[in-house]
């Protein structure tokens, strides 16, 4: 079977780092996926991994390994607004979408 | 650039009732449509993808069908509700190409079956 796993739930300081972890067993890889979704909202796109390493933008960085089925999200300067769900998604052998269940981050001040 | 409608944003329905949510994109040509579900607090549930017109993959046996009788044009439905339809509906769309497939959402529909 296919399967993603996310923390469930997070939570962090405003002005700190936080990394949200995502691991994954799917019928082939052909790319991770971020997005963030703000309660009671559509997700939007964060990032795209296809190769091992770290892709950075801006105060998101996103992190794949394959060989481990592994990638972070990781979130710099933590400002309130960034208060969302963050959703791992990876791309199998037929191009679909398989879908982690997110992890609800929660930023106090 | 593209856009992607949904319809209506949110909606109460009474159980055993029809529904019917539509979605439409504008400013790309044959995209890939899908239609998700997600329940509060939880992630998106695949229910429906379509490559192309008339063409609709059912990732989840239930009450609902979908149909997409225009290229641009995604219509979820069902003939009787149930308490356990209730949810946030997604739409979402994508293209194909060198094989990446980012998917761009639509505004959603909330759904309160009573």
């Amino acid at each position: 079977g296919q399967n993603i796993d996310q923390p469930t739930e997070m939570t962090a300081t405003e002005g700190a780092i936080v990394q949200i972890n995502c691991t994954y067993q799917t019928s082939g890889f052909n790319g991770l996926f971020w997005y963030q979704q703000h309660a009671g909202e559509a997700p939007t796109f964060l990032s795209y991994n296809v190769l091992d390493g770290l892709e950075e933008k801006g105060r998101f960085s996103s992190f794949l390994s394959r060989s481990k089925g592994y990638s972070y999200l990781l979130l710099k300067e933590l400002q309130m607004k960034d208060s969302a769900s963050y959703l791992c998604a990876v791309l199998d052998s037929n191009y679909q979408l398989i879908w982690g269940a997110g992890t609800k981050l929660i930023i106090k001040p | 650039s593209q856009t992607i409608h949904q319809w209506p944003a949110t909606l109460v329905q009474p159980v055993g009732s029809p529904l019917s949510l539509e979605c439409t994109v504008e400013g790309t040509s044959n995209p890939n449509l899908y239609w998700y579900r997600q329940a509060a607090g939880r992630g998106l549930q695949l229910l429906f993808y379509s490559v192309g017109i008339g063409q609709i993959s059912s990732e989840v046996p239930q009450n609902l069908s979908a149909s997409r009788p225009q290229d641009r044009q995604f219509i979820l439905s069902s003939k009787k509700l149930l308490l356990s339809d209730s949810g946030f509906y997604l739409c979402a769309w994508s293209i194909l190409a060198g094989g990446y497939n980012e998917q761009f959402f639509g505004p959603g529909t909330r759904l309160t079956v009573l």
